[in-house]
């Protein structure tokens, strides 16, 4: 079975500073990864996954993934934190079976403050 | 805007009761999914349609049971409710069922039981 862990609950950052949002896994095989944003009140926003290739990925608004196999992480990052990117991130895995369930962390609020 | 469409937004009811949510995806995607989302579950996957048929089943419970139509609309019955099924209920649509699309999530029918 697969399993995503996202090890902060909440991050803090301020205005203007680059940000981390971290993310371990575990799968069998090869992982597919993605990150989503989920604002209040609303469904859960695609920024970007990872596949194959390079292991940089970049995202929607600013935001990049940089993936790494050795030790088991995709932790989400951005250069300069605005704050209206305060909401709840959520890592996922993909399933490697017959169908394409994600599996995902438990969440990671991130408050940005001016 | 995803694209995908959730009714009810919101949804109120007693236990003991059954209720149906449904779910209209993406224009031209064929693969839904529905999602749970709960304080002390965090987001889990319920079930997985494909062209009308079913593609994956994650911690359904019995009570539970979904469906996707010629139209490619779905439907989620919850029946016998209890009070922790009070949650939100997210649907998800990908184009096609597996390989590396990422899933677009509408914005929920928040369930709540009495």
């Amino acid at each position: 079975a697969q399993s995503v862990a996202q090890p902060e609950d909440q991050v803090n950052v301020a205005e203007g500073n680059p940000l981390t949002v971290k993310c371990t896994y575990s799968v069998s095989g090869n992982p597919y990864l993605f990150w989503y944003v989920q604002y209040p009140n609303r469904g859960l926003q695609f920024l970007l996954k990872y596949i194959t290739g390079d292991n940089l990925v970049k995202g929607s608004y600013g935001f990049e993934a940089e993936f790494n196999k050795s030790q088991t992480s995709f932790h989400l990052k951005k250069p300069s934190a605005l704050v209206s990117d305060s909401a709840l991130y959520f890592c996922a895995v993909r399933d490697g079976g017959a169908g394409n369930m994600l599996t995902f962390g438990g969440g990671t609020r991130l408050m940005v403050k001016p | 805007d995803s694209g995908v469409t959730q009714t009810p937004k919101h949804l109120i009811t007693a236990t003991g009761q059954r209720v149906t949510l449904r779910c209209s995806p993406r224009s031209g995607d064929l693969s839904v999914y529905w999602y749970q989302q709960s304080l002390d579950q965090g987001l889990q996957f319920l079930i997985q349609y494909y062209n009308g048929e079913e593609r994956a089943k994650g911690n359904i419970l019995e009570r539970f049971s979904a469906q996707q139509f010629p139209d490619l609309h779905s439907e989620l019955n919850l029946s016998s409710l209890e009070l922790g099924d009070s949650a939100l209920y997210f649907c998800a649509s990908s184009a096609l069922p597996d390989g590396n699309q990422p899933q677009h999530f509408g914005d929920g029918t928040r369930l709540s039981i009495l």
